[in-house]
C-alpha cells in the first residue's frame, strides 16, 4: 500500500498569512495526487487533482505542486473560510489512500 | 446540478447488517465511476470500496473484503454498500462520492454522508 504522509499534522496562522501543507507518498504516484478541504460536520470538498490542477470553482488562492513523491498545497492570503482540515489523496493505485490530515488554525 | 444523497445509516449491533444507499441526479450516472469513503469519529478518511460503470470491476480496502459489497443500478441512477458481518470499528459517516469517466477516484462530488454506528 502507498502510505501519504502530510506535514504539519496541525499549523497555526493569521489572516492574511500564506501557508504550506506538503505531503509525501512512500512511493511514486506520477501526479495523481487530489487535495481536499474538510470543514467540521462537512464533507471533503475537492481543491486540487493531478496535482495542480485546480478544480471548478475553487479559488486561484489554492495552488498544488509537485510530482512523483513530494507535493505541496499552497494557500495565499488566508481568510477565515480557509481554516479546516486539509487532506491529501493518492489515486494512482489501489487501495486509494489519504494522508492523515493538516488542522488549519486561526493563530 | 450533481447531487448525491445517502441514506440508509443508523445503528446497529455487531454482527448485524445495513445497506446505505445513494442517489445520483443531475449528471449521466451509468457514464461515472462511483465510490464509498467513510470517516471514524474524528478520524481522518478511508477510502472504502469502487465500482466501474458497468458494474464490471469492484475494488475494496482490505479491511472491508469478504463483509462489504458495492453495487449499482444504473436504471435507477443509485449507489449501494451492502454491509455485513459489522464491527465497532466500521462506525463512521459513510460519503458517496462520484469519480470521473476515466478516474476511477478522482472525486469531485461528494454526497453529505450518513452515519453508521455499530454498537450493543
Amino acid at each position: 500500500d502507498i502510505q501519504m504522509t502530510q506535514s504539519p499534522s496541525s499549523l497555526s496562522a493569521s489572516v492574511g498569512d500564506r501557508v504550506t501543507i506538503t505531503c509525501r507518498a512512500s512511493q511514486g504516484i506520477s501526479n495523481y495526487l487530489a487535495w481536499f478541504q474538510q470543514k467540521p460536520g462537512k464533507a471533503p470538498k475537492s481543491l486540487i487533482y493531478a496535482a495542480s490542477s485546480l478544480q471548478s470553482g475553487v479559488p486561484s488562492k489554492f495552488s498544488g505542486s509537485g510530482s512523483g513523491t513530494d507535493f505541496i498545497l499552497t494557500i495565499s492570503s488566508l481568510q477565515p473560510e480557509d481554516f479546516a482540515t486539509y487532506y491529501c489523496q493518492q489515486y494512482q493505485s489501489y487501495p486509494v489512500t489519504f494522508g492523515q490530515g493538516t488542522r488549519l488554525e486561526i493563530k | 446540478e450533481v447531487q448525491l444523497v445517502e441514506s440508509g445509516g443508523g445503528l446497529v449491533q455487531p454482527g448485524g447488517s445495513l445497506r446505505l444507499s445513494c442517489a445520483a441526479s443531475g449528471f449521466t450516472f451509468s457514464s461515472y465511476w462511483m465510490s464509498w469513503v467513510r470517516q471514524a469519529p474524528g478520524k481522518g478518511l478511508e477510502w472504502v470500496a469502487n465500482i466501474k460503470q458497468d458494474g464490471s470491476e469492484k475494488y475494496y480496502v482490505d479491511s472491508v473484503k469478504g463483509r462489504f459489497t458495492i453495487s449499482r443500478d444504473n436504471a435507477k441512477n443509485s449507489l449501494y454498500l451492502q454491509m455485513n458481518s459489522l464491527r465497532a470499528e466500521d462506525s463512521a459517516v459513510y460519503y458517496c462520492a462520484r469519480g470521473e469517466t476515466d478516474y476511477s477516484s478522482r472525486w469531485a462530488y461528494w454526497g453529505q454522508g450518513t452515519l453508521v454506528t455499530v454498537s450493543s
